[in-house]
């Protein structure tokens, strides 16, 4: 059964900051992986979706990078801002169902 | 940007009630899902709806629940007899694909049993 986990659990950083969240899955054989956002009381936001092709997806500035093989992947937040306050999960959908799995998220605070 | 939408955003019942969720997708979307997230714990899938039936659902969703597509644009989830367990945030989700293109979540509606 896919098992997917985030590290740290919570992060504080000042802002300004570079930063990396980390995600890793137990099974490999995922079809992609999404990252979200969730803000308190909130649903989640999409922010990037890396197909297990990949090996990153950017949208300003944030890069996701996918390593299927070694069961990884990293959501990088460059020049951190207060407003990227929140907390973040990942998902992965493998080829064999069509559900998502979700890790715990990494709570984020941007200190200004 | 089209959104999810879901109503209510907050949906208090006794226990042994039954409530229906609402959700209406993004209009050019062909995929549904419905999660749930209990408290302090990981979002989890219910189920998956394509082509008016159902694709795919997990262990959660057992026959106290049911989904459905009554018209062309709103997606719901019923829950019957409601169990305190039951209380959650319940996520709506839709997708134009099933793999290639993101899945988007509406807000969610609190779901609190009494």
């Amino acid at each position: 059964k896919q098992e997917v986990t985030q590290i740290p659990a919570a992060l504080s950083v000042p802002e300004g900051e570079n930063l990396v969240l980390n995600c890793s899955f137990t099974d490999s054989a995922i079809y992609n992986l999404q990252w979200f956002r969730q803000d308190p009381g909130k649903g989640l936001t999409s922010l990037l979706l890396i197909q297990s092709s990949q090996r990153e997806q950017t949208s300003g500035r944030l890069n996701a990078s996918l390593d299927k093989s070694s069961g990884r992947s990293t959501l990088y937040i460059a020049a951190s801002q207060p407003g990227d306050s929140a907390t973040y999960l990942c998902a992965v959908k493998e080829w064999n169902n069509n559900d998502m799995r979700f890790g715990a998220g990494t709570r984020l605070t941007v200190k200004p | 940007e089209p959104e999810v939408t879901q109503t209510p955003s907050h949906q208090v019942t006794q226990m042994g009630q039954e409530v229906i969720l609402r959700c209406v997708p993004i209009s050019n979307h062909l995929y549904f899902y419905w999660y749930r997230q209990i408290l302090g714990q990981k979002v989890e899938f219910l189920v998956s709806f394509y082509n008016n039936e159902i694709s795919e659902k997990s262990e959660i969703f057992d026959d106290q629940f049911s989904v459905e597509r009554p018209d062309g644009s709103n997606f719901t989830l019923k829950i019957r007899s409601t169990k305190l367990e039951d209380s959650a945030m319940y996520f709506c989700a839709s997708s134009q694909g099933v793999a290639l293109e993101p899945q988007h979540f509406g807000d969610g509606t609190r779901l609190s049993i009494l």
